[in-house]
């Protein structure tokens, strides 16, 4: 399967604890987006990298979000201290040329208890 | 600030016939519009794009329009099928790198 990948598919933790979420991109893609989604609610932009600069972050939600992507393929998103209130579908996504068409993973489910 | 708006309601209909869910967008003037299919639990899927000047552009049974008078895009379903019941959504970038998406419309379709 070449398209986008994340890792884990599922993560239980409690509230102050952190986590690290996965995003293997499609190989040949140089942009990278994350975004969250909450039930109902269509995906909300976090950041964006293209090759291994992030060019936009002001979406991130607050400090104690951070994204990497240090050799411009896979990223990585870390969500310190975590809340209740960050459970949520973090998803990953990918595109070739601009925003155009992206490539969606298959999200991480992130459960804060 | 830039939004993308949907119907948050449910859309049922019989199949076999047409599908027409509305995004409205405000705040901006976007240079293209997306739609997106998603099933529950998965990630979104890639249907469309239409560019500002183009009316209309279809894709088998789908057909996106995009009104800039109107600041709306109308996605159409033909002969819709059981198969096509998913959330549906609308997405823009919003000038910048910040992408922008609408909550999305739920389809059901009957059998």
């Amino acid at each position: 399967d070449t398209g986008v990948s994340q890792d884990p598919r599922h993560k239980i933790t409690k509230r102050g604890q952190n986590v690290t979420f996965r995003c293997d991109p499609i190989s040949e893609h140089n942009r990278l987006y994350w975004y969250r989604q909450t039930l109902g609610q269509g995906p909300e932009f976090l950041t964006y990298f293209q090759n291994e600069a992030q060019l936009e972050k002001s979406r991130l939600l607050s400090d104690r979000f951070s994204a990497e992507r240090p050799k411009g393929s896979f990223s990585t998103l870390e969500i310190q201290r975590t809340e209740q209130g960050d459970s949520a579908m973090y998803l990953c996504a990918s595109s070739l040329r601009g925003p155009y068409e992206q490539y969606f993973g298959p999200g991480t489910r992130l459960t804060v208890t | 600030s830039q939004k993308i708006e949907q119907n948050s309601e449910a859309l049922n209909i019989q199949e076999g016939k047409t599908a027409t869910l509305t995004c409205n967008y405000t705040n901006y003037s976007p240079a293209y519009l997306q739609w997106y299919r998603q099933d529950p639990g998965r990630g979104p899927v890639f249907l469309l794009l239409i560019r500002e000047n183009e009316k209309e552009k279809r894709k088998e049974r789908l057909k996106v329009t995009f009104d800039t008078t109107l600041k709306q895009s109308l996605f159409h379903i033909t002969a819709s099928q059981p198969a096509d019941s998913a959330t549906y959504l609308c997405a823009s970038d919003s000038g910048t790198y910040k992408y922008i998406f609408g909550t999305g419309t739920r389809l059901k379709v009957l059998a």
